[in-house]
């Protein structure tokens, strides 16, 4: 295990539903990542939060909606997702600040399909 | 446009066998470049971090190389083994980026016995 933990690994949700992804990391980092990935296609960063204020939001449409409680924990709460948005979805962090300097550890990902 | 592509998309290899995965980017001014392969099902763990300045870095029976003038990277993988089936992804971040690094799409690599 990286030290970077993601809850559920496989979720199915319906449209209209209404869910939540939960990433801890227990690396003591103080920046976490979201990133989206679908299949054959590049990694999408999503959100980036350094010391629990959000720094980056690459466009992402509403119904994705990121929670930073503190620096160890990163929700993304889930609502009226459409069938493209089914992909996997990966939780990152890095030691300090947010930076493409640093190594980014990666959790095992949540397996998202909107049916 | 800042770009990462890898060849080939995908392979197959024989246990025990060689091979070798490209890398060619147009992201500019360049900071670092990394590989990361990713297991089916898992987040992608990191194999090398090179910056401008380094030509070749290995780990275990993993080298990468960097050309910054031709702005390529290649990783070698020597003597396959089974457990090297996975994708393996290119990554490049620009000097003043923040936050953004550049992914490749990936090779996907099968190791057959």
């Amino acid at each position: 295990e990286t030290g970077v933990t993601q809850t559920p690994r496989h979720l199915v949700m319906g449209m209209t539903n209404k869910k939540s992804l939960k990433c801890e990391q227990h690396l003591g980092h103080n920046a976490m990542y979201w990133y989206k990935q679908s299949a054959k296609k590049p990694l999408e960063l999503m959100f980036v939060y350094s010391l629990e204020e959000r720094v980056e939001n690459n466009s992402v449409p509403s119904r994705f909606s990121p929670e930073c409680p503190n620096s160890s924990h990163l929700f993304l709460h889930l609502h009226t997702l459409q069938p493209e948005d089914s992909a996997l979805y990966l939780c990152a962090s890095t030691p300090t600040r947010a930076s493409t300097f640093y190594e980014q550890y990666f959790g095992p990902g949540t397996r998202l399909t909107v049916t | 446009k800042n770009q990462v592509e890898q060849s080939p998309q995908s392979l197959i290899i024989l246990e025990g066998k060689n091979c070798t995965l490209q890398c060619n980017y147009t992201v500019s001014p360049f900071s670092n470049l990394r590989w990361y392969k990713q297991d089916t099902g898992r987040g992608p763990v990191s194999l090398t971090i090179m910056t401008f300045s380094e030509n070749t870095k290995s780990n275990g029976r993993y080298t990468a190389t960097l050309d910054a003038d031709t702005k390529q990277s290649s990783l070698h993988i020597t003597a396959s083994q089974l457990s090297d089936s996975a994708s393996y992804i290119c990554v490049v971040s620009a000097r003043g980026s923040n936050y953004q690094l550049i992914w490749g799409a990936g090779t996907k690599l099968i190791i057959k016995p």
